[in-house]
């Protein structure tokens, strides 16, 4: 069984730059995660989605950053502008349903902000 | 405060066992989580416990649940030097179960 497929792996931008990254979950997954984990610290969930609507979005800073889920499937998320301290690694993860008992996760991109 | 709190590092000799601790803050949590995550590579589950059950175990895995406590431990028998990664503790919260809250994880180094 194919795993979450996040791309790209690295990404280096200036701050103020936009970026966006893709996920793309397990096949059948109705719940999709962006979850972001900055050098040091556990992941932190940014926003999370049931098929293409939005389930939690509070901790996500909606002045800079913005994801969607059109389809059901696949989902962006993009930073405009980037601060430095966005550098992190944004992991997207992706479970059956909403109980979320066994999400699976990406390996993640690593955002570096200069 | 936060809600989950680990000790930073752990490290042991190839062969004993390794005992990873966790406290969480919230009673209402349903379900409680081990994640492994090794350098480069995403969150991989370990295991999990339903917050009604004392104790699990998976092969070399054994996770004590202390809900008087909220102390959440678990144990790797016979440890490998592949068992040298961060191990994250993460508790979800009743109605929203889908919300992780990980602690800052620990990092295990295994000794030949």
């Amino acid at each position: 069984e194919a795993g979450v497929a996040q791309s790209p792996r690295y990404k280096i931008i200036e701050k103020r730059q936009s970026v966006a990254f893709w996920c793309n979950p397990i096949s059948g997954h109705a719940t999709l995660y962006w979850y972001q984990q900055i050098l040091g610290q556990g992941p932190k969930l940014l926003i999370q989605f049931q098929n293409n609507g939005v389930v939690d979005d509070s901790q996500l800073p909606k002045d800079r950053f913005s994801a969607e889920r059109l389809k059901g499937v696949d989902s962006t998320l993009k930073i405009q502008p980037a601060k430095l301290e966005d550098s992190a690694v944004y992991l997207c993860a992706s479970s059956l349903d909403l109980a979320g008992r066994l999400a699976f996760f990406g390996q993640g991109t690593r955002l570096t902000v200069v | 405060g936060e809600d989950v709190e680990q000790s930073l590092f752990l490290s042991v000799r190839e062969g004993d066992s390794s005992v990873i601790n966790c406290t969480y803050t919230d009673s209402s949590s349903t379900y409680l989580y081990w994640y492994k995550q090794e350098p480069g590579a995403g969150l991989q589950l370990l295991t999990y416990i339903f917050s009604n059950m004392d104790m699990k175990q998976d092969q070399r895995l054994t996770v004590l649940l202390n809900k008087k406590d909220k102390h959440l431990s678990l144990r790797i028998a016979d440890t490998q030097t592949g068992d040298s990664a961060i191990y994250f503790c993460a508790e979800s919260k009743r109605g929203s179960q889908g919300n992780l809250i990980f602690g800052k994880g620990t990092k295990l180094s295994v000794k030949p």
